[in-house]
This record gives C-alpha cells, sequence and structure tokens, in this order.
C-alpha cells in the first residue's frame, strides 16, 4: 500500500537556525513529490519535484529528491518567526489525479 | 490570497443533518478538487470536477456528493452528517487535470455535534 511519512512531526527552533525536514514515501507509478506550507488554513505551493539530486530552491527554502532511497528533504536556512507553519509534503501517482499527502511537520520558531 | 474563495467560513451542523460547502475558483481555472482535513491530519482527497464531470474520487462513501457549475465554481454536500465528518474542507482549483501547484482556498470548517 502507498504510504508517505513525514519526521519530525513537530519542532520547535530559535529564530536563525537551519532546519530539515523529511518526507519519506513507498508509492507504486511515482510522478512527483510536493511540498505545500500551510500556515493558517489554505496550504501553499513551495516546491514540486520529479528528478532525483537536483536541488529546487527559493530564497532560504530548499528542498531535493531521493528516488532511490525514496525520500525527499526541505531545508530552510536563516529561520524567521513567519517560517513558522505545518509544512506538508505530499506525492502524486501516474494514473491518479490526486495528491496523497502526508500528516506534517508543525514547525515553531522562537523570536 | 491564491483567488480562490469558499463559503461559509464556519458552520456547525448537528448530526443527521445535510450540509453544501461552496467554491469559486481561481479565474481560468476549469479543474476544482476538495480535500478534508481531520484535526492533526494531512488533507484526504474526496473528488475531483473537470469541465463539470467528476474525474477521479478518494475514499469517501456516497453521501459526499459534489457538483461543477459552467462558471467551474462548485459545491460539496455531505449528507447524513456524522460526527467523525468535522474538519476543515479544503477546495483547490488548477488548470486543467494536472493537479501539481494546485491553489487552495482558506477551507471551511465544518463541526458536527
Amino acid at each position: 500500500e502507498d504510504k508517505v511519512v513525514q519526521s519530525p512531526l513537530s519542532l520547535v527552533v530559535h529564530e536563525g537556525d537551519t532546519v530539515t525536514l523529511n518526507c519519506s514515501y513507498e508509492v507504486t507509478n511515482f510522478r512527483s513529490l510536493l511540498w505545500y506550507k500551510q500556515e493558517k488554513k489554505a496550504p501553499t505551493f513551495l516546491f514540486m519535484l520529479t528528478s532525483s539530486g537536483i536541488e529546487k530552491k527559493s530564497g532560504r527554502l530548499s528542498s531535493i529528491l531521493d528516488k532511490k532511497e525514496l525520500f525527499s528533504i526541505l531545508n530552510i536556512t536563516a529561520t524567521q518567526t513567519g517560517d513558522s507553519a505545518i509544512y506538508l509534503c505530499a506525492y502524486t501517482n501516474f494514473g491518479n489525479e490526486k495528491l496523497t499527502f502526508g500528516t506534517g511537520t508543525r514547525l515553531t520558531i522562537i523570536p | 490570497e491564491t483567488g480562490v474563495t469558499q463559503s461559509p467560513t464556519h458552520l456547525i451542523k448537528t448530526r443527521g443533518q445535510q450540509v453544501t460547502l461552496r467554491c469559486s475558483s481561481q479565474s481560468g481555472h476549469n479543474t476544482v478538487s476538495w480535500y478534508q482535513q481531520a484535526l492533526g491530519q494531512g488533507p484526504q482527497f474526496i473528488f475531483q470536477y473537470y469541465r463539470e464531470e467528476e474525474n477521479g474520487r478518494g475514499n469517501f462513501p456516497p453521501r459526499f456528493s459534489g457538483l461543477q457549475f459552467p462558471n467551474y465554481s462548485s459545491e460539496l454536500n455531505v449528507n447524513a452528517l456524522e460526527l467523525d465528518d468535522s474538519a476543515l474542507y479544503l477546495c483547490a482549483s488548477s488548470l486543467g487535470t494536472g493537479i501539481e501547484k494546485l491553489f487552495f482556498g482558506s477551507g471551511t470548517q465544518l463541526s458536527v455535534l
């Protein structure tokens, strides 16, 4: 059965720290891995990864996919209080028009 | 702001009642997907509508039904509400059936008492 697991479930760090969030998956007919940020209600898109080993970057955030070891990481450097949110990873597979989400990692940044 | 609007923002119902949630998609988007997010969980796919037709359904019973209108807005209907239906219901729009880069609305928080 397909599954996606995020770790840790929650994380509390101080402003300025660097954090690494993990997402492992076991998916048949894997197509893509996505990261979303959910601050209040609406998840907002961060990255989509389809190719192994290619890092995607946006400012202080970056993400990479390892299709051999079946995981992805999301890095946030020089964290700010505005980074406090739930970070969700999700996968898609071929033949299915849906995102399947993990439980999320709740990140709290202390000033 | 994604341009996806949902109404109402909050709703309280009692067990056994019926509820209708509404979603206006982002301008130019012709596909709407609905997700249910229980407390402490990730969103779960309910179904997707593309050009007014259901185009995929998750593991939800038939009492969850939907509609998409010619202007691509959408409704989610839930009959015979159960306590476990209490959740945040998220609507997301996209262009075409490719579901990467979904644009989510802020959701409707449904409480069933």
